[in-house]
């Protein structure tokens, strides 16, 4: 089956770190591109994240120099490093496939599968 | 960055009715617009991408039109299933990618 699972979320204080991991399967993470997206409880949707074939990796303006995507192919897997959380870092924070193939076809740049998600809650 | 501007925030539908979605781009996105669905406690799921192409497995009774700034979503014939909020989202110029606030659809 074609999925993606999160995992590693969890009630943190701010300042501290955390890291999200997404475990995909029926599907290689390193033949496509990946990104986290996440959802403040009651919110829209905020692209965080985004990983392309080789290191190139693209942040939102909110995060970076604090987060890092990357990425582990031999175990099929994605990762969201959080450091120097805040409050407003309170999300559900997904892991989303694009519909884009490495190298042969380019990122789309929209989102084809997604995981459940998992909560990260910033506070003291 | 693009932003997303969707309306109403609230659409209030009887089943079998029509429902209709607006998508407005702060500039042009060409057609590089798509919808998502989502409903409570689920993650977003793909309908249309390109504008208006149903995305495998959605229904025809959802369709997108519209180029540029200006999208709309229609739902021709509401299903009780179909009662969710739904997202557009552009990636014309991204990063970063750029979502609207969404618009829940509500039953009547």
């Amino acid at each position: 089956e074609v999925q993606l699972v999160e995992s590693g979320g969890g009630l943190i204080q701010p300042g501290g770190s955390l890291r999200l991991s997404c475990a995909a399967s029926g599907f290689t993470v390193s033949s496509n591109y990946m990104s986290w997206v996440r959802q403040a409880p009651g919110k829209g949707l905020e692209w965080v994240s985004v990983i392309f074939g080789g290191v190139s990796t693209y942040y939102a303006d909110s995060v970076k120099g604090r987060f890092t995507i990357s990425r582990d192919n031999s175990k099929n897997t994605l990762y969201l490093q959080m450091n120097s959380l805040r409050a407003e870092d309170t999300a559900v924070y997904y892991c989303a496939r694009d519909p884009g193939i490495a190298p042969s076809s380019p990122a789309r740049g929209y989102f084809d599968l997604w995981g459940r998600g998992t909560l990260v809650t910033v506070s003291s | 960055e693009i932003v997303m501007t969707q309306s109403p925030a609230t659409l209030s539908v009887s089943p079998g009715e029509r429902a209709t979605l607006s998508c407005r781009a702060s500039q042009s996105v060409s057609s590089d617009l798509v919808w998502y669905q989502q409903k409570p406690g689920q993650a977003p799921r793909l309908l249309i991408y390109g504008a208006s192409t149903r995305a495998t497995g959605i229904p025809a009774r959802f369709s997108g039109s519209g180029s540029g700034t200006e999208f709309t979503l229609t739902i021709s014939s509401l299903q009780s299933e179909d009662f969710a909020v739904y997202y557009c989202q552009q990636h014309y110029n991204w990063p970063p990618v750029t979502f609207g606030q969404g618009t829940k659809v509500e039953i009547k």
